[in-house]
């Protein structure tokens, strides 16, 4: 997997949009990027995925640089039940690979 | 689609004895699942992968006599933790990916909270 930097935590206030970022400049040309969350005591949930193009869906937009090594994730109108850790992972790209969590982002969302 | 269904979601057993928590994955079919441990406040940490009709592959400095993994079939992978000690007390989580979905990754059951008294 490629080396992800996230920060420690982020606080948004409900309504805006929170900005996740991540830092994987060791990734390569075909490893994609992951986001999952993990709201409390319960499992990872996907969020989105991309390779070069950035990408939107019902949950997020994932924005990547140009020399994909760095990611943003951004939620476009944050609600309360958006506080949970969020990771960025870039695992490689067999078949099988597994998925090696980092430390995530704890987001918490002001009400 | 891609559910992965994990049982029982919490369960206290004493310390001694062991218990099996149960990985489906329910409609798809799943050669490899993972297997994590959470401890609270931390992040989740690949205990071992399970693949179908073979041996576990287990990560450093997991013991492989103490917890078990079984994956008999493509829908059902199984976690033993064999004579549990408090310290065995933990969240653990399975994971599984559908191959037929190609690149949208992995999809992970909701836990089971153990606690060994």
């Amino acid at each position: 997997d490629a080396k992800t930097t996230q920060p420690t935590s982020m606080d948004c206030a409900e309504g805006r949009a929170a900005n996740l970022p991540c830092n994987h400049s060791t990734i390569s040309g075909n490893e994609y990027v992951y986001w999952y969350r993990q709201i409390h005591s319960q499992g990872p949930q996907y969020i989105i995925h991309g390779l070069k193009n950035n990408e939107t869906n019902e949950m997020a937009s994932l924005i990547i640089t140009e020399d994909r090594k760095s990611s943003t994730l951004i939620l476009p109108h944050a609600t309360l039940r958006d506080t949970a850790v969020y990771y960025c992972i870039a695992p490689r790209g067999d078949r099988d690979d597994k998925i090696i969590f980092g430390k995530g982002t704890r987001l918490h969302i002001l009400p | 689609g891609a559910v992965v269904s994990q049982h029982p979601s919490r369960v206290i057993c004493k310390s001694g004895t062991s218990v099996k928590i149960e990985c489906r994955s329910l409609d798809f079919q799943a050669t490899t699942m993972f297997w994590y441990r959470q401890f609270p406040k931390q992040s989740l940490m690949l205990m071992a992968t399970s693949n179908e009709g073979s041996k576990a592959t287990y990560e450093q400095g997991v013991e492989k006599d103490k917890f078990l993994i079984n994956h008999a079939s493509l829908t059902l992978s199984t976690l033993t933790v064999t004579s549990a000690h408090p310290e065995d007390s933990s969240f653990y989580i399975c994971s599984a990916r559908d191959p037929s979905r190609g690149n949208y990754g992995y999809t992970f059951g909701s836990g089971t909270r153990l606690t060994v008294v």
